[in-house]
């Protein structure tokens, strides 16, 4: 059982916009960044978002990242389908003293 | 260009130690803020983050394996080693080490990975 909670599938096809959402706590979101991770098949975690809402360079305008409270949400606009992916959200938590991750969204582009 | 390096046996003894290596580049665990830590992932699974340790040695463990891990480094060949003790099936994993550009922050830069597998 994560931490933080994600729902584990979402979809979309090509062209939309679609949201994945990452719920915490006090503990964890709700005082520290948040982070995504797009994690391709057969491939390492890959940074998308830092510090809830910076893009690393090279990664497109296209992922965006936000957080409100206790949760946060990763948009993606204009869906291709290379970004068929498991996306990870990810923050530090005050109360274990280390990072902790969500349980993972399967993004189908149909 | 940073880049890290998992390394290790591919395959253990349920009840053996198991002992991974990290070797990175680009940084420098003496850089004020800097970490590397340990993540892992069962198959099909989700990401699971085991041990942290940063430039002025500070460690952190998860809770639910501190007893069974450590963490250490060697800066002067920019190296984290991680062990872990009396390895079940259950511990078959990919294991990650991963770059932290400060504490209370998660990971930035991450390596390839390595399978390690449980089993008599």
């Amino acid at each position: 059982q994560s931490v933080l909670t994600q729902p584990p599938s979402a979809s979309g096809t090509p062209g939309q916009r679609v949201t994945i959402s990452c719920s915490g706590s006090s503990s964890n979101i709700g005082s520290n960044y948040v982070y995504w991770y797009q994690q391709l098949p057969g491939t390492a975690p890959k940074l998308l978002i830092f510090k809830n809402n910076q893009r690393p360079s090279g990664v497109p305008d296209r992922f965006s990242g936000s957080k409100s409270g206790t949760s946060a949400s990763l948009a993606i606009s204009g869906l291709r389908s290379e970004d068929e992916a498991d996306y990870y959200c990810a923050a530090w938590d005050d109360s274990l003293s280390g990072p902790v991750f969500g349980g993972g969204t399967k993004l189908t582009v149909l | 260009q940073i880049t890290l390096k998992e390394s290790g046996p591919t395959l253990v003894k349920p009840t053996q130690t198991l002992t991974l290596t990290c070797t990175f580049s680009g940084f420098s665990l003496s850089t004020s803020g800097v970490g590397v830590g340990w993540i892992r992932q069962p198959p099909g699974r989700a990401l699971e983050w085991l041990a942290l340790i940063y430039w002025d040695d500070d460690k952190r463990y998860s809770p639910s394996l501190k007893s069974r891990l450590t963490i250490t480094r060697d800066t002067s060949k920019n190296q984290v080693v991680l062990t872990m003790t009396n390895v079940d099936p259950v511990d078959t994993a990919t294991y990650y080490c991963a770059r932290s550009e400060g504490k209370w922050l998660p990971f930035d830069y991450w390596g390839q990975g390595t399978l390690v597998t449980v089993s008599p």
